[in-house]
């Protein structure tokens, strides 16, 4: 059974860089699109980007300028880095296993979520 | 538009039937997925490429489209079932993955 586990600062200054380690076990990390998603206190989901193994990416448009996220296949991890973070980027940070196909993308396994808090 | 549109809250009976919708245009191309989310926890993919069940999902959830609308129906809801439900989609182009506002369930 594939777990995902979220790792990393639980408090990051502003105008610094966010930086998340997503670790999958039970399973590998290849032939997937691996999504970072983000939810504020109180507010709805928001998708931040996926990698897919090879190390292609996709980001949100309205983060893409802040965002990098790569893929180590040696160590079944993914990484999300989130520079010049402002109190706005206080969040649980999720990564989710995804499946992308010609008429979809969904998300069939998430981590618990890690909480990222940037002071105002 | 690249936006998902869900109404913000809904109520149901025990044991009654009830649809969640999500509308945008993407959703005319593009399947939408359907996430359970319960307080304190992450959310849970309940549905897919329409009127797709992961393994331990219940029968009584279902999925259906129509144009640019997607619905998720619970047919005879339970107490556990009060939660948000979150759709999502590719987006238009096709590169990006949108989520809608959520819809918070309440079962009465």
């Amino acid at each position: 059974q594939v777990q995902l586990q979220e790792s990393g600062p639980g408090l990051v200054k502003p105008s610094e860089t966010l930086s998340l380690t997503c670790t999958v076990s039970g399973g590998s990390i290849s032939k997937y699109y691996w999504s970072w998603i983000r939810q504020p206190p109180g507010k709805a989901l928001q998708w931040i980007g996926y990698v897919y193994y090879s190390g292609s990416t996709s980001y949100n448009p309205s983060l893409k300028s802040r965002v990098t996220i790569s893929v180590d296949t040696s160590k079944n991890q993914l990484s999300l880095k989130l520079n010049s973070v402002t109190a706005a980027d206080t969040a649980v940070y999720y990564c989710a296993r995804g499946t992308l196909g010609v008429y979809h993308y969904y998300m069939d396994v998430w981590g618990k979520g890690a909480t990222v808090t940037v002071p105002s | 538009s690249s936006e998902l549109t869900q109404d913000p809250a809904v109520s149901v009976g025990l044991g009654q039937t009830v649809r969640i919708t999500c509308q945008g245009d993407s959703i005319r191309n593009y399947y939408a997925g359907w996430y359970q989310q319960k307080p304190g926890q992450a959310p849970l993919l309940v549905m897919y490429a329409i009127n797709n069940r992961p393994s331990g999902i219940p029968d009584r959830f279902s999925g259906s489209r129509s144009g640019d609308t997607a619905s998720l129906t619970i047919t005879g809801a339970q107490a556990e079932d009060e939660a948000d439900y979150y759709c999502n989609s590719r987006d238009r182009s096709g590169d990006h993955v949108l989520f809608g506002g959520g819809t918070k369930l309440t079962v009465l």
